[in-house]
């Protein structure tokens, strides 16, 4: 069954550093998204993206936030220098249908941020 | 602005007995979907049964079943002949329908079945 995949599982990082998580989505699927989830709080909204354009995004998803579609498969967030409050689980997820409902997610890629 | 709230961090059920999850939600929005997601221990985050609001019907899948109530904003999610499989974290979520691009997640209720 295909799935999400995302790299790095987890990370670690300096402050300061800029950070590259890579998503691969399910390969027929046209929306793709990133989530966030710092430790005990919900998971949190930060993108979306279609059609090689941000199609919405939260008020998270300031400056130092980036998400690029380079190749046609991998879904990258880069987090330009990461701030301590950055440390969190990065949820990729895609889907088909925006009205579908449905969202595949991958497996999350753990940021922690020294 | 929409919210998503589940009360119970934690919950335990015995194997082959049935529990109810809680979920309430807050919005103006008169179209939208709301979820269960389930999410086991160290795996991705999948789809466990899907609600829109226009139908007056509850939604069903196997052993999972859900009790919306509209007018008070009530999600919750009833797993019936629980399994051990089952044990996992559960989260409600909502999206506004046909415009809809974005997930409001609550904070989880964590679900152990115990053998």
């Amino acid at each position: 069954e295909p799935e999400v995949t995302q790299t790095p599982s987890h990370q670690v990082t300096q402050m300061g550093q800029e950070v590259i998580l890579r998503c691969v989505p399910i390969s027929n699927h046209l929306y793709f998204y990133w989530y966030r989830q710092i430790l005990g709080q919900k998971v949190e909204f930060l993108v979306s993206f279609y059609n090689n354009e941000i199609s919405e995004k939260s008020e998270i998803f300031d400056d130092q936030f980036s998400v690029e579609r380079p190749d046609g498969s991998n879904f990258t967030l880069k987090i330009r220098s990461t701030k301590l409050e950055d440390s969190a689980m990065y949820f990729c997820a895609s889907n088909f249908r925006r009205t579908d409902g449905e969202l595949f997610f991958g497996e999350g890629s753990r940021l922690t941020v020294l | 602005a929409q919210t998503v709230t589940q009360s119970q961090p934690e919950m335990s059920v015995q194997e082959a007995e049935t529990v109810t999850l809680s979920c309430t939600y807050d919005t103006s929005e008169s179209n939208y979907y709301l979820f269960w997601y389930k999410q086991p221990p160290s795996r991705q985050m999948i789809l466990v049964i899907r609600q829109e609001a226009y139908k007056q019907q509850n939604a069903t899948e196997n052993r999972f079943s859900v009790n919306f109530q509209k007018a008070a904003k009530s999600f919750s999610l009833k797993i019936s002949d629980s399994q051990l499989g089952d044990t996992a974290m559960y989260f409600c979520a909502f999206m506004k329908g046909l415009t809809g691009n974005q997930f409001y997640f609550g904070t989880g209720t964590s679900l152990t079945v115990i053998p």
